[in-house]
């Protein structure tokens, strides 16, 4: 099983629905984060959180929200999905205790927003 | 503004040799990431350079100098399995990571 879970994997929606998507993660880490990537561009941060009480916005946080329900949890919401929302995302993890601070990506969840 | 620039597609010979470069303009340096993600997949951590100079590891080695703002990824006795995208990433002075668009590399036999 992977260590970073994603679900949905796929997710087809309509314009105004709210979607959420899950992660959770089964290494431990403290810090999680969720990006999202669009061909041509690099992964972009959406939010970060460095434990259950710590919720930070990245660079394109506009139109999302994010819940830290446990240590291994962390799930992102669209309230009301629209069109330039679609996009593969990425929950990913990172432990504090290494010195690279490397990310551990979960297995993406591809969403399109008609 | 911060910048992270690498070509976005390059095409490569199976059993030759392949230098990705990555140049960068950030607020401040923390580190130096390399990535690689097949089609479809997760990136996946290859390497981390803070220091000047060169990391190897088997087959694939990065190198870094910090006064040039610049990175290259090489890859040696390329297979078919290295086709993928091969992520940049710098962390600034915020402990944030930039990301590259990434550069797609092709192998042909």
């Amino acid at each position: 099983d992977a260590d970073v879970t994603q679900t949905p994997r796929n997710r087809i929606t309509k314009t105004g629905k709210r979607i959420m998507l899950e992660c959770s993660q089964t290494k431990g880490h403290d810090r999680m984060y969720w990006y999202r990537q669009d061909p041509g561009l690099g992964l972009r941060l959406i939010y970060y959180s460095f434990d259950v009480k710590d919720i930070n916005k990245g660079e394109i946080s506009d139109g999302y929200s994010v819940s830290r329900q446990a240590q291994a949890k962390f799930s992102l919401s669209l309230e009301s999905a629209i069109p330039n929302q679609t996009a593969l995302y990425f929950c990913a993890t990172s432990d504090l205790a290494r010195d690279t601070g490397e990310l551990f990506f979960g297995e993406g969840s591809r969403l399109t927003v008609l | 503004g911060q910048n992270i620039d690498q070509p976005t597609e390059m095409t490569a010979t199976e059993g030759a040799i392949v230098q990705i470069n990555c140049t960068y303009q950030t607020s401040g340096f923390n580190g130096l990431f390399w990535y690689q993600q097949h089609a479809g997949e997760a990136p996946t951590f290859l390497s981390y350079n803070v220091l000047d100079g060169l990391e190897e590891k088997g087959r694939f080695s990065s190198f870094l100098s910090r006064s040039k703002g610049y990175s290259y990824l090489l890859l040696k006795e390329l297979q078919m399995k290295d086709s993928a995208s091969y992520l940049c990433a710098v962390r600034d002075s915020n402990y944030q990571l930039i990301w590259g668009a990434g550069t797609k590399l092709i192998i042909k036999p």
